[in-house]
């Protein structure tokens, strides 16, 4: 089973530069999310979708951008790169229906970023 | 909002020895979700163990067990008979039961690296 599949796995970009952190998933997940990964900082939430066609920011959106046009993928677009961006991306998908909601997140193997 | 906080950036323990991972929360939910999550020099982010916020009973799961404090807002990770490898990243995460809220996002402490001595 592929789980959550993240592309590329390591990136050096310009700044000013932009690029697109592909996430898809295969376990028809409803939820999916972006975090970064900062040193001492734990993970921080970027965006999450909650379906096809729905997302929304998490506590550090800016400088991002995604999209959820189908269930199985959340790419994750960054406009005009800065070194504040440097970091470890993760992606993440987990189920949740009415009650349900003790089930575990699946991440992907994280994308480390360099912005010079 | 929900925080959670973990106090011990590293911490070592020999092996087959026994280490405790501390983790606090602030929440105003009564139910709620806590996992423990191990994130070794591979990054990859692995599920150790879930507790869920109505159930009294401490989880376990092999080696690792929690102490989960409701009232103190406190959930600690036991790790038994400690192997080299889990030397890793562990994390304390919250996660809401909030029915009527859309994220069913995860929160994430700071991580506390865990070295294991030979």
């Amino acid at each position: 089973n592929a789980g959550v599949t993240q592309t590329p796995k390591f990136r050096i970009l310009k700044i000013g530069q932009s690029m697109t952190l592909q996430c898809t998933q295969d376990m028809n997940h409803n939820y999916m999310y972006w975090y970064r990964q900062d040193p001492g900082m734990g993970l921080k939430l970027i965006y999450y979708s909650v379906g096809a066609g729905i997302t929304d920011k998490g506590e550090v959106p800016n400088g991002y951008n995604v999209s959820r046009s189908t269930t199985e993928d959340f790419p994750l677009r960054l406009e005009l790169a800065a070194p504040s961006q440097t970091s470890v991306y993760f992606c993440a998908s987990s189920y949740a229906q009415g009650t349900r909601r003790n089930t575990e997140a699946f991440f992907g193997q994280g994308t480390r970023l360099t912005v010079v | 909002a929900q925080t959670v906080t973990q106090s011990q950036p590293e911490m070592s323990v020999q092996e087959a020895e026994t280490v405790t991972l501390s983790c606090t929360y602030d929440t105003s939910e009564s139910d709620y979700y806590l996992f423990w999550y191990k994130q070794p020099p591979s990054r990859q982010m692995i599920l150790v163990i879930r507790q869920e916020a109505y159930k009294q009973q401490n989880a376990t799961e092999n080696r690792f067990s929690v102490n989960f404090q409701k009232a103190a807002k406190s959930f600690s990770l036991k790790i038994s008979d400690s192997q080299l490898g889990d030397a890793a990243m562990y994390f304390c995460a919250y996660r809401s039961s909030n029915y009527g809220g859309a994220t069913n996002k995860l929160i994430f402490g700071t991580g506390t690296l865990l070295a294991v001595q030979p």
